[in-house]
């Protein structure tokens, strides 16, 4: 059974802090994502990763960094954690080639206090 | 920038009831079409997917039609049940994109 793997389901932390979310694929993904999830938002691109060591940003990358050091993990830094970056954290992973499935991990529901 | 709109925003359908939701794309280039299911507190999960070789794709009691000259799809969940209730997204990528582009979701309730 194929599996995106976040390190936190809940994780809660205060304003200010350095939060870093893991997240781990065992399919030998290429692409690797980053969204945040808000009601009536839908799923928004923070950063995605094409191979290792590469990054791009997404829609909405202000406030976030990523890292990406071997092709199973992608990692997602939040340098100065605030409150408006309380949200649901969903890592996903794809193969290369644009029309295929992408897998999701089960998310981190995050809240900055 | 590449858009799904997606609607309704929320749905709510008795047992027994037809749910439909509806997504309509502008680049002709998308050439995959998947419709996620997503539970709360858990991740989107892959439900059924199209291509635009067809016009439709049936699986169990989930339906995707697919119109591509009015660049829509959407999806007929037959026979709603209370299990079915979570949010649905739709998608559509190319083969020549990294990202997939997704709708903003519905929220679908079936009523017992």
């Amino acid at each position: 059974d194929v599996k995106v793997t976040q390190s936190s389901r809940y994780l809660v932390k205060r304003t200010g802090e350095k939060v870093f979310l893991e997240c781990v694929q065992d399919m030998d993904h290429e692409n690797m994502f980053w969204y945040r999830q808000d009601p009536g938002l839908g799923l928004r691109l923070i950063y995605f990763s094409y191979d290792v060591k590469m990054k791009e940003k997404g829609d909405i990358p202000e406030g976030y960094s990523v890292s990406r050091e071997k092709k199973e993990r992608f990692s997602l830094i939040l340098e100065s954690a605030s409150t408006n970056q309380t949200s649901m954290y969903l890592c996903a992973s794809r193969e290369l080639g644009g029309s295929t499935e992408a897998f999701f991990g089960q998310g981190t529901r995050l809240t900055v206090v | 920038q590449q858009q799904v709109k997606q609607s309704p925003q929320s749905l709510i359908v008795q047992k027994g009831g037809i749910s439909i939701i509806n997504c309509a794309y502008e680049n002709t280039a998308f050439d995959y079409f998947p419709w996620y299911q997503q539970f709360p507190g858990k991740g989107p999960a892959l439900l059924i997917a199209i291509r635009p070789d067809v016009s439709e794709k049936k699986e169990g009691r989930f339906t995707i039609s697919f119109n591509k000259s009015a660049k829509q799809f959407s999806l007929h969940i037959m026979d709603s049940q209370p299990g079915d209730s979570a949010t649905y997204f739709c998608a559509a990528s190319t083969g020549g994109s990294y990202i997939p582009t997704f709708g903003r979701g519905t929220s679908l309730i079936v009523h017992p």
